[in-house]
């Protein structure tokens, strides 16, 4: 099984302050882990990923994220936040595998960047 | 040059009536999926076909029908249509052969059922 929890509904920063938006999850083995991100009536838009090696993981727009083996989190992060940034960001899981399974969501977070 | 296209974004219409989303990738990937968004935003997976070949079939009610022509197409078919089907679907797509392949998706079809 694989479950991913987003704790937060909604985070609000203001612009040119470090955000922080919070990921867990729960699986039996190793996980890969993602962060998508969905503009207002658009799709979801692939961030970054986690597979093996460095546990810091640079990815689109100048996001970051975190993985935590012992603490099994995964949280985005990125230095100073835009207004542009504001969207709906969705962490997920996906066990190892030969990848066939889909990805496990979680329940999304909503960005708000303050000017 | 879009990677997941899927068609039509938008769909407005009756219930009881049956209505198709189209969706196509150019990417070479070998599986696709359809995930749903409802109206809170949670996003499930409906169904995941690997080279034509159903291998993801949640419980998701018989009136809703996946059809794989090809790798690069999966088109889901709903009969009568109900009020609580009305939700945005999404359409994707990975290779397989490891699990930390990137899934890509389409920009989302709108169904609303009134």
């Amino acid at each position: 099984a694989q479950s991913v929890a987003q704790p937060e509904d909604q985070v609000n920063v203001a612009e040119g302050n470090p955000l922080t938006v919070k990921c867990t999850y729960s699986v039996s083995g190793n996980p890969y882990l993602f962060w998508y991100v969905q503009y207002p009536n658009r799709g979801l838009q692939f961030l970054l990923k986690y597979i093996t090696g460095d546990n810091l993981v640079k990815g689109s727009y100048g996001f970051e994220a975190e993985f935590n083996k012992s603490q099994t989190s995964f949280h985005l992060k990125k230095p100073s936040a835009l207004v542009s940034d504001s969207a709906l960001y969705f962490c997920a899981v996906r066990v190892y595998d030969t990848g066939r399974r889909a990805l496990t969501f979680g329940s999304g977070t909503r960005l708000q960047v303050q000017p | 040059d879009t990677a997941v296209s899927q068609t039509p974004k938008y769909l407005v219409t009756q219930m009881g009536n049956d209505k198709s989303i189209k969706c196509e990738q150019n990417l070479g990937h070998d599986t696709m999926y359809w995930y749903k968004q409802d109206s809170k935003k949670f996003l499930k997976i409906m169904f995941s076909y690997n080279n034509k070949e159903l291998i993801i079939n949640e419980t998701v009610p018989n009136r809703f029908s996946p059809k794989s022509p090809d790798k690069a197409h999966l088109n889901l078919h709903i009969n009568s249509l109900e009020l609580g089907d009305s939700a945005v679907y999404f359409c994707a797509s990975s290779q397989t052969g490891f699990s930390g392949n990137t899934i890509y998706f389409g920009e989302g079809s709108w169904l609303t059922v009134v």
